[in-house]
C-alpha cells in the first residue's frame, strides 16, 4: 500500500515569495492533516480536513496561508507572502476516518505522515 | 491544549544497551502514537497505543490512561535507532489533531 505522498520535498525561496505545497493521501483516508514542524519542535497541526471540508483550522495564520481539498483527495497548502519565521518543515498525515463530531463518541483512527516538505525562506 | 512532556529529552547509549522513554500528559487522551523521526525527517509509527502494552520486535510500549503516561522501551539498540522519538496524543475533546512533545533525541554509538 502506497503512503502518504508529498512534493516537493525541498523549496528555498526569499521573503515575501509565494509558494505551495502538494500531499497526496493514503488511498481510502477521509481525513487530511498539514503539520507545520519547526527545528527542534515536535509537529503542530495547521488544518484538517474531512474529505473536502475543514474540520479545524483554529492554527492557521490565514493572513498568509491557504489550503484546499477541493475533491476530497489531495491536497494544495500556499504561504503567500512567504516570513523568514515561515522556514520549517510542513508535513502531511492521513486516517481512515471522520474526526469526532460534538458530543459523539471518539473514533479511534491511526495517522500517517508522509515525507514532509522542507521550506527555507532567506 | 493538552500538554505533552517527554523526557529525556537527550539519550545516548552504546550499541547493545537499553532504554525507556516517557511520555506524561497532562489531561484523558483517545488516542496516542509513537514515532520515530529518521535523520532524513520521515515519521515512521512505531505504536498507535491509547492504552495497554504492545511489542514489535526491539520494541514495546505501554500506555497507563490513568495515570497519563506512556513509555516506550527500546532493547538492544542499535545503530540505526538514531533519531528522534515523538510520543502525540489526541485529548478527548478535540477534532482529532494529534499534540506532540518536544522529543527525545537518542544516538547509538557502534
Amino acid at each position: 500500500e502506497a503512503g502518504v505522498a508529498q512534493s516537493p520535498r525541498y523549496k528555498i525561496i526569499e521573503k515575501r515569495q509565494s509558494v505551495a505545497f502538494w500531499c497526496n493521501p493514503i488511498s481510502g483516508h477521509a481525513t487530511l492533516y498539514w503539520y507545520q514542524q519547526i527545528l527542534g519542535q515536535g509537529p503542530k497541526l495547521l488544518i484538517q480536513f474531512q474529505n473536502n471540508g475543514v474540520v479545524d483550522d483554529s492554527q492557521l495564520p490565514k493572513d498568509r496561508f491557504s489550503a484546499e481539498r477541493l475533491k476530497g483527495v489531495d491536497s494544495t497548502l500556499k504561504i503567500q507572502p512567504a516570513k523568514l519565521e515561515d522556514s520549517a518543515v510542513y508535513l502531511c498525515a492521513s486516517s481512515f476516518g471522520p474526526p469526532q463530531l460534538a458530543g459523539g463518541p471518539m473514533p479511534v483512527y491511526e495517522q500517517y505522515f508522509g515525507p514532509g516538505t522542507r521550506l527555507t525562506v532567506t | 491544549g493538552i500538554q505533552v512532556e517527554q523526557s529525556p529529552p537527550d539519550l545516548i547509549l552504546q550499541e547493545g544497551a537499553n532504554s525507556t522513554l516517557r511520555c506524561n500528559f497532562s489531561d484523558s487522551v483517545n488516542n496516542l502514537q509513537w514515532f520515530h523521526q529518521n535523520p532524513w525527517g520521515q515519521l515512521i509509527n512505531l505504536f498507535y497505543i491509547p492504552s495497554g502494552t504492545k511489542q514489535n520486535g526491539r520494541l514495546s510500549a505501554t500506555t497507563v490512561a490513568t495515570e497519563r503516561y506512556s513509555l516506550l522501551y527500546i532493547s538492544s539498540s542499535q545503530t540505526t535507532d538514531s533519531g528522534v522519538y515523538f510520543c502525540a496524543v489526541v485529548g478527548g475533546s478535540t477534532l482529532g489533531r494529534l499534540y506532540f512533545g518536544r522529543g527525545t533525541q537518542l544516538t547509538v554509538w557502534p
